[in-house]
């Protein structure tokens, strides 16, 4: 079964820079979910789309904003990096909003400032 | 807002030993509640989910979790361990209403020693 889609797997930039992740959720998933774990950390929510619409906000620094795009797929795109930044950043997928539904998450962008 | 607490950051059994992983939730509503497991290096895989339609939930790799209302807990057990289980393990919480995000516990590492 297809599953949600990230890239880049694994990005080094340097502090001050841009950065931007892709995420393609599972097809026929209108929500995009965008989470943030740091080194030992547990994942922390970052921001949510439903239908192109945000839906939700979390811990997102104002340096970063996404969105999500008329094909469902989502960017998160990150700026004037810091040291701090460093970390996985997850997208998950789920159909509708019901909070039975399953939130998928996929494998994770790994990114690293230096 | 919803949370979980997860018991014991660290967990290590013998291979062939019981599992047990705790996880309590606070809410005054029943909530959704999830179990995700991490390996190493990997993405967020959903283990099983709980959403109210039996209080025993069975997940895959022989997991399973027991919603107990009157303890406000939804532990996740294994009758016997495999070296493969070794692993994060995140308990999270989805409140109720439309379009709401997962929460993550801290998180439980488990070890297994052969």
């Amino acid at each position: 079964a297809a599953g949600v889609i990230q890239s880049p797997r694994h990005l080094i930039k340097e502090k001050r820079e841009t950065a931007t992740l892709k995420c393609y959720p599972i097809p026929r998933h209108d929500t995009v979910y965008w989470y943030q774990q740091g080194p030992g950390q547990d994942p922390q929510f970052l921001i949510s789309f439903y239908e192109k619409m945000q839906s939700d906000k979390g811990s997102i620094p104002d340096r970063f904003s996404a969105q999500q795009f008329s094909d469902y797929h989502s960017e998160l795109n990150m700026s004037s990096l810091e040291l701090g930044d460093s970390a996985l950043y997850f997208c998950a997928s789920s159909l509708g909003g019901a909070s039975g539904n399953t939130i998928y998450f996929g494998e994770g962008s790994w990114l690293t400032v230096v | 807002a919803q949370s979980v607490t997860q018991l014991g950051s660290h967990v290590s059994v013998s291979e062939g030993a019981l599992v047990l992983l705790r996880c309590n939730y606070s809410s005054s509503v029943p909530p959704y509640l999830f179990w995700y497991v991490q390996y190493p290096n990997q993405g967020l895989q959903l283990l099983l989910k709980y959403t109210s339609a039996a209080t025993l939930v069975k997940g895959i790799n022989d997991f399973e979790a027991e919603f107990k209302k009157s303890e406000t807990s939804f532990h996740l057990t294994k009758p016997s361990a495999h070296m493969s289980d070794a692993a994060e393990y995140f308990c999270a919480v989805r409140n109720s209403g439309g379009y709401q995000k997962v929460t993550f516990g801290t998180g439980t590492k488990l070890q297994v020693i052969p």
